[in-house]
């Protein structure tokens, strides 16, 4: 597609339950991050996938979330057990190895009931 | 201390003022530097990005760097009401140009009519 693209756009839940939060990057770019936006904040770094390398994790707020990747295509962010603190707008971002930044998607608005 | 700084504002001008932004930051590595405009509940979008020290130029946007100071700036000539947004400055962390990239605050902008 033209855009890194998130899905779904918005997702309420029940405290407790876990949510699967989808995004698709631009093709060819090999580098993929999340990142978490609370409501008036900054960005919040999560995990950044680059290549067949080993992710950087480093941002993972607990060991409820988890994030996948397979290859330079789709990405997963997984939390389970959602507690109200989490949240927030979860975007991803998307580079291509060239030095001009990265493209975010508009985000998944996820509220926690 | 956080690695970026940035005056979170709210920053409010007349249109057709000149508008500074600013950020500081505490590691000396960090080589690429970028600007992201974010409208409301939208994703950031890439506005400029620099390498290294100097200034860079587009349209009515100048972005500087000065390392020896650990400040960048980005000004906005001829300010409009459509460039009301929240501005943030990014860092890429680690060598070469593809790394986590760190974010400032944002500062939130207001241009009057």
């Amino acid at each position: 597609g033209a855009g890194v693209s998130q899905s779904p756009s918005n997702k309420v839940t029940e405290k407790g339950k876990d949510v699967e939060l989808r995004c698709d990057p631009i093709s060819g770019h090999t580098a993929l991050y999340w990142y978490r936006q609370r409501l008036g904040q900054g960005l919040e770094f999560l995990i950044y996938f680059q290549g067949n390398s080993a992710p950087d994790k480093s941002g993972l707020p607990s060991d409820r979330f988890s994030a996948e990747r397979t290859g330079e295509s789709v990405s997963t962010l997984t939390i389970q057990r959602t507690q109200q603190e989490d949240s927030a707008v979860y975007l991803c971002a998307s580079s291509s190895p060239g030095p001009v930044g990265a493209f975010f998607g508009q985000g998944t608005r996820l509220t926690v009931v | 201390q956080k690695e970026v700084e940035q005056d979170p504002g709210p920053l409010s001008v007349p249109e057709g003022a000149i508008v500074s932004l600013n950020c500081t930051y505490s590691n000396s590595a960090f080589q690429y530097f970028m600007w992201y405009r974010q409208y409301s509940r939208k994703g950031p979008e890439l506005l400029m990005y620099t390498y290294s020290s100097g200034n860079k130029e587009d349209g009515r946007f100048t972005a500087q760097v000065d390392k020896s100071s650990k400040y960048i700036s980005l000004f906005i000539r001829d300010s409009q009401p459509s460039d009301s947004a929240t501005y943030l400055c990014a860092m890429i962390h680690g060598s070469g140009n593809t790394g986590k990239l760190i974010f400032g605050q944002g500062t939130t902008l207001q241009v009057k009519p």
